[in-house]
């Protein structure tokens, strides 16, 4: 079954503004990660955060991470039109000691930045 | 670096005949995963494998069938194809790591079962 609930569905942006898309999940994580697809193409990781991070930040992208709410929160600043694309939350579920966990996807949030 | 390779792109059956989708991968990764894609879906997950001679059920693994007999390659078989397995397949692969490790995707397969 689907961890991750992705919100809003669909977003729509003028170029240079902010996106901002959440993820809410269900069961206790040691870390959350987003991807992002482009229309016809296969998931590209974006980036991880952990359990006992709060906030991270890779270029223009800010991932949040609240385990108390289970939510996360991915914000992409100064968008542009090559940032329109889906943006998926994925959590790991089973064992993750060993390695042998399988991630779950949300459905996602479909970005279109307007030139 | 190619990184995960899935053929065919595209096809198309007809309601009952078999096929295999095909997906390679030169990262030396021990896990690696089928998922079907879907509108309003998301990713489901379909079968998985931690190494050669090891596989298991996802999700939704019924009409699927794998096998593992190299770390390079993950087969993924329908037995008799149904109009419900009409989808977008994607093979990802990654490191077996505690936890942390990223999935690499293919470009995706695209079946239509008429």
């Amino acid at each position: 079954s689907q961890q991750g609930e992705e919100d809003p569905q669909a977003l729509s942006i003028q170029e240079g503004e902010n996106a901002t898309m959440n993820c809410s999940y269900k069961t206790s994580i040691n870390n959350l990660q987003w991807y992002r697809q482009n229309s016809g193409r296969g998931l590209v990781h974006l980036i991880l955060i952990r359990s006992n991070e709060r906030e991270k930040h890779s270029g223009r992208l800010r991932v949040t991470l609240d385990t108390s709410k289970k939510s996360s929160s991915l914000l992409i600043t100064a968008s542009r039109a090559a940032d329109t694309a889906s943006y998926f939350c994925a959590t790991p579920q089973g064992f993750t000691g060993a390695g042998s966990y399988q991630l779950t996807f949300g459905k996602g949030t479909k970005l279109s930045v307007i030139p | 670096n190619a990184g995960v390779t899935q053929t065919p792109k595209f096809q198309v059956l007809k309601t009952g005949q078999s096929m295999t989708l095909q997906c390679a991968q030169d990262m030396n990764h021990e896990y690696m995963s089928w998922y079907r894609q879907d509108p309003g879906m998301g990713l489901r997950l379909i079968h998985y494998s931690v190494g050669a001679g090891i596989t298991d059920q996802g999700e939704v693994p019924n009409g699927y069938n794998v096998s593992r007999s190299t770390t390079e390659d993950f087969p993924l078989r329908l037995l008799s194809a149904a109009p419900s397995q009409t989808s977008v397949y994607f093979c990802a692969s990654r490191r077996l790591v505690a936890a942390t490790g990223e999935l690499f995707f293919g470009e995706g397969s695209r079946l239509t079962v008429l």
